[in-house]
Parts: C-alpha cells; structure tokens; sequence
C-alpha cells in the first residue's frame, strides 16, 4: 500500500491563480480531511469528508473547495489564490473518523 | 470551546535526559487524546493515544497518561535520542460520531549528541 499520496510536493503561485491540490489513498478509508499547518498555529482543519458525495467544512474552510466523487480521491481546490494561503497543506484519512488518521507528506504552497 | 494547550518550544535537551511535553485540552465529554510526531519534512505520524481515562498509551519509549481530573495527557520519555528531534503534537477528537480533530500548536524538541 502506498497510503495516503499528495502532489505536488512543492508550488509556487501567483495571487489570483488556480490550482488543485491532490490527494489520493489506497486504504480504502472513508474519512478524509485537509489539514493547513502555519508556525506557530499548529494544524488546522480545512474541509473534511465521511464518504464518497458527502464533505463539510472545518474550522478555515474560505478560499477553499473539496469535493469527493470517489473513494480514493479527495482533491483541494484554491480557485483564486492569495498570499494568506501560503502554508503546508496535509491530507489524511482514516477508516472511520474514529479511527487513527494518517497522515500524506504534505504539500508546500507558495503564494506571491 | 475546545482547545488543546501545549508547551511552547523549542526543548532543547542533551541525549539520555528526560523528557516532558505538557499538554491540557479543554473539551466537552470523553475526548480520545493523542500524540503525533513529525520529524523533518515528513507528515504526522501518530505516536500513541488513549480513549479513556487512566488509560496509558505507549509507543518508543513514550508514554502518556489520560488524566481526566486535570484534562492532561503529558508526554514523557526516560531517555531521549537525537533522533527523538521532531515536533511533538497533542491532539484530541471527541467521541461523538464523526468528531475532527484539534490538534494543539506542535513542540519542537532538539536533542543534541
């Protein structure tokens, strides 16, 4: 199993940019969810997801889209970036949301 | 609200010595609490959880104890590599259908040689 898988690893955009931010399991797990990370702020939770159709926002879900048409995929989409969205998003999944999540490498954005 | 509040970093410590990352949540009912590790330029890793209260989690030497009485779940380790160097997380998710977690703001632990 390859687990939970992010790409790209690194990106740099320019404000009012578009880009999507994959993430991809092979578990099988029901639950996943987006994660930011900033110094100092820890991890926050973007948007999150209990199945295939169904998502919900988190705790800082503005300026971001999901959306889950199947199981393995869950993508993060910036429709028009801006330099606050500069972090390391993370995606992880879990079989149910009570179970442990795990944890992709992470994704590095750079907005300018 | 909910909240977890962890010691702010970076420890630093020499190889052998003891470790304590402080970590309090403040949350309604029995949450489920946890550590995570990340060691540089990696994901989050979980390191060990409890689910109930008394319970001790136990992983590599860490261990934590959920004390319901003083909403904590400190993490301690008796002897600490340099290879122990990450960021140390608390997080806590609650027991109530599909709870998220919420995770405290990471400790930076450096162990020097």
């Amino acid at each position: 199993n390859a687990g939970v898988t992010q790409t790209p690893k690194f990106q740099v955009l320019k404000t009012g940019q578009s880009m999507t931010l994959q993430c991809a399991q092979d578990m099988n797990h029901e639950y996943m969810s987006w994660y930011r990370q900033d110094p100092g702020m820890g991890l926050r939770l973007i948007h999150y997801s209990v199945g295939a159709g169904i998502t919900d926002q988190g705790e800082v879900p503005n300026g971001y889209n999901v959306s889950r048409s199947t199981t393995e995929d869950f993508p993060l989409r910036l429709l028009s970036a801006a330099p606050s969205q500069t972090s390391v998003y993370f995606c992880a999944s879990s079989r149910d949301g009570r179970e442990t999540q795990y944890f992709g490498p992470g994704t590095r954005l750079l907005v300018l | 609200g909910n909240s977890v509040t962890q010691m702010e970093g970076p420890v630093t410590l020499s190889e052998e010595a003891f470790l304590t990352i402080n970590c309090t949540y403040t949350a309604t009912g029995y949450p489920s609490l946890f550590w995570y590790v990340q060691y540089p330029g990696e994901g989050l890793q979980l390191l060990l959880k409890a689910t109930k209260a008394d319970d001790k989690g136990s992983n590599k030497g860490f261990e934590a104890t959920y004390r319901k009485e003083t909403t904590s779940f400190h993490l301690e380790k008796g002897s600490v590599q340099v290879s122990d160097s990450a960021v140390y997380f608390c997080a806590f998710r609650g027991n109530s259908g599909y709870s998220t977690l919420t995770f405290g703001k990471g400790t930076m632990l450096l162990v020097s040689p």
